[in-house]
Parts: structure tokens; C-alpha cells; sequence
């Protein structure tokens, strides 16, 4: 069965700094698919990034970036020049790609961006 | 960037009474989802639909728990009786096609208040 773990409850990190959040997941499938997405103070859900196993090279989106290390089963979110705006809690999800029909989400990781 | 519709926002009621959550999904997405959220933690999956019937649920949809679609309106999640452990919030999602690369588009919740 697939299982995401976040293990990091809380993040506080200075603005215009790099702040990384580590992901795990297990699955017996070949082939899945990692998601991160970011829920804001408002409740909004909104999708940042993705990487797909079958790829080597890690996912880039803005200032978002994945660090994907697949013998470790590991999907970290790096945030580079993180802002007061990127304090939410991220959430890493997966979905497999040969029997899962859903994501399956961490616990999620609460960022908070101080000045 | 498309918008998934939950109405209400927030509904408090009595245990034991019915509630019926409504989600207008974005309008060419086929598959459409409703996630549970406890006390802003992890979100967890309650099941899937398509074409008219449930693809796939979690052990948290109850056999009091019920979804339907009809006629291409509000993709709705029916909970009757409603019971204390069912307060949470409540999130549709939606997404074009079933593949597991697509990301999924968040409504922004019902919170849901059972007295």
C-alpha cells in the first residue's frame, strides 16, 4: 500500500533564504507520480509541482524546485528566495501509477517566513 | 486559473440530522474527488467518481456517506445521520482526465460543524 510521510511538523526560516521540506513515500509500483501542494492561512489549495518517477532530472517551477532521490524514496521541496507570502503548509502527495486512482497526501509541513 | 466552487463555505448542524456538500468542478473535468481535513492536518482521501459511479473509496466513506452527479450539476457528498467525528472540512477536487500526472484543482472547503 502507498504511504507519504512528512516528518517535519514546523519550519521557520528568514526571508530571502532557502528552506527545505523532506518527503518519503512508499509504493510497490514501477511507476508514480509526486506531487506538492501548498495550502494557505485561507484554506486555498493550490498545486505547485510535480515530478514523475520515470524522470531523472529533478522538476523546476519558479522558485520552486524538487530534489528527487528515487533509491531513497525521497521527494524533497526546495524554496529558493522564500518571501513573507510562501508561510503556508505544504502538503506532498503521490499517486501510483499502474494501480492508484487518487493522491494520497503527508501530514503537511507548516512553513512560516519571518522578516 | 480554473476555480472549483464549494457551497457552503461553512455548515453547522445538529448530529444525526442529514447535510448534503455541493462542488461545481471545473467545467471540462471529468474526475472529481472529495478529500476529509481534520484541525488543518492531513488530508485524507473519502473517494472518487466518474461517469456517474464511485471509482474508488477510502474506509472513511461510511456507508453513511453517499456522492452523486446528477445531470452534470453539482457533484454532491451527502452525509445522513451526520455523527460528532464527522466535523471536519471537506474538499472537492476535480480533474480533466484520469491520468496520474494531472494535478487536482481544490475548492476551498466546507467546514462542516456537527453538534
Amino acid at each position: 500500500a502507498q504511504k507519504v510521510t512528512q516528518t517535519q511538523t514546523s519550519i521557520s526560516v528568514m526571508e530571502k533564504t532557502t528552506v527545505t521540506m523532506d518527503c518519503v513515500y512508499e509504493t510497490r509500483d514501477s511507476s508514480y507520480f509526486l506531487f506538492w501542494y501548498k495550502q494557505t492561512a485561507s484554506g486555498e489549495i493550490v498545486f505547485l509541482i510535480r515530478q514523475d518517477s520515470y524522470k531523472k532530472e529533478n522538476a523546476t517551477e519558479g522558485h520552486y524546485s524538487l530534489n528527487f532521490q528515487k533509491p531513497k524514496s525521497s521527494i524533497g521541496l526546495i524554496i529558493t528566495a522564500t518571501q513573507i507570502e510562501d508561510s503556508a503548509v505544504y502538503f506532498c502527495a503521490m499517486r501510483e501509477g499502474d494501480s492508484g486512482t487518487y493522491q494520497r497526501f503527508g501530514t503537511g509541513t507548516k512553513l512560516q517566513v519571518v522578516p | 486559473g480554473p476555480k472549483v466552487l464549494q457551497i457552503p463555505s461553512h455548515q453547522i448542524i445538529d448530529m444525526g440530522q442529514m447535510v448534503t456538500l455541493n462542488c461545481d468542478p471545473v467545467s471540462n473535468h471529468l474526475y472529481f474527488y472529495w478529500y476529509k481535513q481534520i484541525l488543518g492536518q492531513q488530508m485524507e482521501f473519502l473517494v472518487n467518481f466518474y461517469n456517474g459511479k464511485v471509482m474508488e473509496k477510502s474506509k472513511l466513506f461510511k456507508d453513511q456517506f453517499s456522492v452523486e452527479r446528477p445531470d452534470g450539476s453539482y457533484f454532491t457528498l451527502k452525509i445522513q445521520p451526520t455523527a460528532l467525528e464527522d466535523s471536519a472540512v471537506y474538499f472537492c477536487a476535480s480533474s480533466p482526465r484520469d491520468w496520474g500526472q494531472n494535478t487536482l484543482y481544490f475548492g476551498a472547503g466546507t467546514r462542516l460543524s456537527v453538534l
